[in-house]
This record gives C-alpha cells, sequence and structure tokens, in this order.
C-alpha cells in the first residue's frame, strides 16, 4: 500500500518558468514532510522540508507548501533552470520514513 | 561531519546465491538506519528501517533480511537471491525523528 504518491511520473517545464510538483500522503500521522532530488545511479539529496505545524517553506528558489486537511504537499521551483532537470521524490516521516514515487523533471532551455 | 559508506557499488549474482550488503555511519552515534530499494522505473521502497542496535523493524515481506550487529552498522541479506530481488540498494541515516535522511550511493544488484 503506497503512502506518499505522486501521481504526475513526469513534467516538463521551459526555463524560467514554474515547476510545480505534487504529492498525496495517506498517513495523518505523518508529521515532517521532505523533497529529495536524484540522479541515476545516485543517492537522493536533500532538497528541502518542511513540518507538519507549518504551511510554507521558502529556500531561495524552492518553496514547499504544505496542505494538512488534503494530505498534499508541493514544490514550487521558480524560476526553473536546466540544471533542475532529474528525478524529484516527495516523502513523509515518523519513524519510518516513505517516499513517493517520483516525478521526472526536465527544464527545457 | 558525517558520512555514510555503503558497499559494494555493483554486484552481479546468480540465483539462488546468498547476498549481503554493509552500510556504515561515521561520525555520529545512536543514528536511526533505513534500507530501500528502488526497482526499474519504480520510486523508493522502503525495506526496513531500526532505531537502535538489534531492533528491525520490516516493512515488506520477501526474501531480504536486516540485521544492525553494532550502532553504526546496518546489514542487507538474503539466503537466497531471486530474479525479482535486482534493484538499486541504498541505505540511508538520520539523526533525528524530525529531520532529514541522508544516503549512501547505492548498490545496484543484478540477479541473472
Amino acid at each position: 500500500d503506497q503512502q506518499v504518491k505522486q501521481n504526475s511520473p513526469s513534467l516538463s517545464v521551459q526555463e524560467g518558468r514554474i515547476s510545480i510538483l505534487n504529492c498525496d500522503y495517506t498517513n495523518s500521522m505523518f508529521d515532517y514532510f521532505l523533497w529529495y532530488k536524484k540522479y541515476p545511479a545516485e543517492g537522493p539529496t536533500f532538497l528541502i522540508s518542511i513540518s507538519s505545524i507549518k504551511d510554507k517553506n521558502e529556500d531561495g528558489r524552492f518553496t514547499v507548501f504544505l496542505n494538512k486537511s488534503a494530505k498534499h504537499l508541493s514544490l514550487h521551483i521558480v524560476p526553473s533552470q536546466p540544471g533542475d532537470s532529474a528525478v524529484y521524490f516527495c516523502a513523509a516521516t515518523g519513524n519510518q520514513f516513505y517516499f513517493g514515487t517520483g516525478t521526472s523533471l526536465t527544464v527545457i532551455p | 561531519s558525517q558520512t555514510i559508506h555503503q558497499w559494494p557499488a555493483t554486484l552481479v549474482q546468480p540465483v539462488g546465491s546468498p547476498l549481503s550488503l554493509e552500510c556504515t555511519v561515521e561520525g555520529t552515534s545512536n543514528p536511526n538506519l533505513y534500507w530501500y530499494r528502488q526497482a526499474a522505473g519504480r520510486g523508493l521502497q522502503l525495506l526496513f528501517y531500526s532505531v537502535g542496535i538489534g531492533q528491525i523493524s520490516s516493512e515488506v515481506p520477501q526474501n531480504l533480511s536486516a540485521s544492525r550487529p553494532q550502532d553504526r552498522q546496518f546489514i542487507l541479506s538474503s539466503k537466497k537471491l531471486l530474479l525479482s530481488d535486482s534493484g538499486f540498494y541504498l541505505c540511508a541515516w538520520r539523526k533525528r525523528r524530525l529531520g532529514e535522511a541522508f544516503f549512501g550511493q547505492g548498490t545496484r544488484l543484478t540477479v541473472v
């Protein structure tokens, strides 16, 4: 049973525009959420996180939004750059640490 | 600073052979440790996690097992590999319950 879902397997965005990646979770006990970026044959690298007591966290070009009532979080990247092209995973955590299925982002120059 | 080591980087094993993947963390104590698998075209599946020595929680019943013989050592094992065990295996650690996890470089396992 997939507790964290990313329903869009891929996304293409023009350079300079906004990229919006979405994630849904099922367990209301999760209290910390994260986004990771991953290249093939490498481990994921941490991007940004948000605690369940907040609804927004911003770090440079990256902003994560959390809607607890909808059990939904999103990652906004603006402006998008070609170097942002990678697979992005959302994660939700309690003691366990669950990842979504990933969204492959392609930023077109 | 903290580092995580995972080896080997690649492994080709015949069906029915045993498996042992090792992960060690340096520069911290009492970390939470995790094993994940990424099958081809799939997401990251949590296999096992451990909050302390000898404490292993299994997420998915399968052909694999995990052990934590020392505080900073996490081992993934199998007695007899199946073709379906092929994938990219990742070890991760984190210090706090609410914090980011840091990943090793992964092991590409191909069962033939």
